[in-house]
């Protein structure tokens, strides 16, 4: 079974600035990916960027770009040069499991807030 | 390409009753997913189908049952409901395999009174 931590209930960030997500996870997988997943009021999930574990280089997508510490499984998200459109619940989500048995398990999110 | 289509997207129901919510996947997606999400417990996963079959399962009693059609559509049936399951059900699709991104879709608000 997983466990996801998101330590930040809310975050808030000004328009243009930076602004990094926290996520710690764990899993007895030694196999599994790491996904961010973005919640706007639409209340549709979209996702924002993923990553393998078994890749060492971090992912980006964009303004997004991620900081993956394996031996700490810890997986945060930095949202760059901030946009309105960036507010939204956050969720982070490891897919883990053996075989066709994959998973995803989400955090309980973090609510942020972009100031014009 | 169509995204994730689930219907309706509100309901209102009484204790007691049954409800049915409907998910269309992305075209050609074979895995849909079913998840509830509330803002005591966050996002809870109920199961998994692939190919008409269930994979996986999340620990929702036995009133919470899916099914999955030949054409990957898939539906998730509540049974005798309580106030509990007041909550905003999400469906996901994806290709099936281990990378996939789930693709969700605007989900279904359900209130019981």
């Amino acid at each position: 079974a997983q466990t996801v931590t998101q330590s930040q209930p809310e975050m808030s960030v000004q328009e243009a600035e930076t602004v990094t997500l926290s996520c710690t996870y764990d899993t007895s997988e030694s196999d599994y990916y790491l996904f961010w997943y973005k919640q706007p009021p639409s209340r549709q999930m979209i996702l924002v960027i993923r990553q393998e574990a078994y890749k060492q280089q971090n992912a980006t997508e964009n303004r997004f770009s991620v900081n993956f510490q394996k031996a700490a499984k810890s997986f945060s998200l930095k949202i760059s040069d901030s946009q309105l459109g960036d507010a939204a619940m956050y969720f982070c989500a490891p897919m883990a499991g053996g075989g066709s048995n994959y998973k995803l398990t989400f955090g309980k999110g973090t609510l942020l807030t972009v100031n014009p | 390409k169509a995204g994730v289509t689930q219907t309706p997207r509100y309901l209102i129901k009484t204790r007691g009753q049954q409800v049915t919510l409907s998910c269309s996947p992305i075209s050609g997606h074979r895995s849909v997913s079913w998840y509830q999400q509330t803002p005591g417990q966050g996002l809870q996963f109920l199961f998994e189908y692939f190919s008409e079959t269930q994979r996986n399962k999340g620990n929702f009693p036995g009133r919470f049952s899916g099914r999955q059609f030949s054409n990957s559509r898939s539906e998730m049936n509540v049974s005798t409901l309580e106030l509990g399951d007041s909550a905003l059900y999400l469906c996901a699709s994806s290709p099936g395999t281990a990378n996939s991104p789930l693709h969700f879709g605007n989900g279904t608000r359900l209130t019981v009174t």
